[in-house]
């Protein structure tokens, strides 16, 4: 099982679509979480850390299911702009100062 | 802008050539990362510095060195590699080493090996 597993998508959505994202992660001894978004030919940038009793920042809410090992993110009102890779990061098994990144899920947002 | 950037954004090396990867951050923190992002694969963690001092070798073949002068640069140097390590390299830097904080990406150098 992959430490941190994503749905690669891709995900087509018209604009103005909520869409959501799962990740599943497989150390449950993993304390920090993280939303990383990626656009094409770029670097990762940070999107937005998931705390345990959710949080929202904007349109994007990220929730966090510590007894299933699952995190989600929600992006309502889908933009152009937000068509990017959305990677799922959780600190790794092996070092509690190491971050597993997911292998990431393709958003396209159509006009 | 991120602060962190790299050199060169591309590069073509053959099996034989010695090249080097050069990043550098201008945030001011203490910890560097070099990662490896392969296509339609997750970012590797090939290598942490922590306060200039290496922290983290995950298992990378010696072909790739670092070298971390001092904590604002690090340099990933290459020789002899092999046409699978074509790929984008990253480095990142956070403040300090841990897994709660956030790592700031520079933008890559897109590696071609033939």
């Amino acid at each position: 099982r992959k430490e941190v597993e994503q749905d690669p998508g891709p995900f087509n959505v018209p604009e103005g679509a909520t869409v959501a994202f799962n990740c599943t992660y497989s150390n449950s001894a993993s304390q920090s979480f993280f939303w990383y978004r990626q656009d094409c030919r770029k670097e990762p940038k940070l999107l937005m850390s998931v705390y345990s009793s959710g949080n929202e920042d904007g349109r994007f809410t990220a929730q966090l299911n510590r007894a299933s090992q699952y995190i989600s993110l929600l992006i309502r009102d889908s933009k152009l702009s937000d068509s990017a890779t959305y990677l799922c990061v959780v600190n790794s098994p092996g070092s509690a100062r190491q971050l597993t990144f997911g292998s990431g899920t393709q958003l396209t947002v159509l006009p | 802008e991120t602060g962190v950037t790299q050199t060169p954004r591309h590069l073509v090396m053959g099996m034989t050539n010695k090249k080097s990867l050069k990043c550098e951050q201008h945030l001011g923190h203490n910890a560097m990362y070099w990662y490896k992002q392969s296509a339609k694969k997750p970012l590797e963690l090939m290598f942490v510095y922590s306060l200039e001092e290496r922290v983290e070798n995950n298992s990378v073949p010696s072909r790739f060195s670092p070298e971390c002068p001092n904590s604002s640069h690090l340099f990933l140097h290459l020789h002899t590699l092999q046409p699978e390590d074509s790929a984008l390299y990253l480095c990142a830097s956070s403040q300090e080493w841990g897994a709660g904080e956030t790592q700031y990406f520079g933008p890559g150098t897109r590696l071609l090996v033939l």
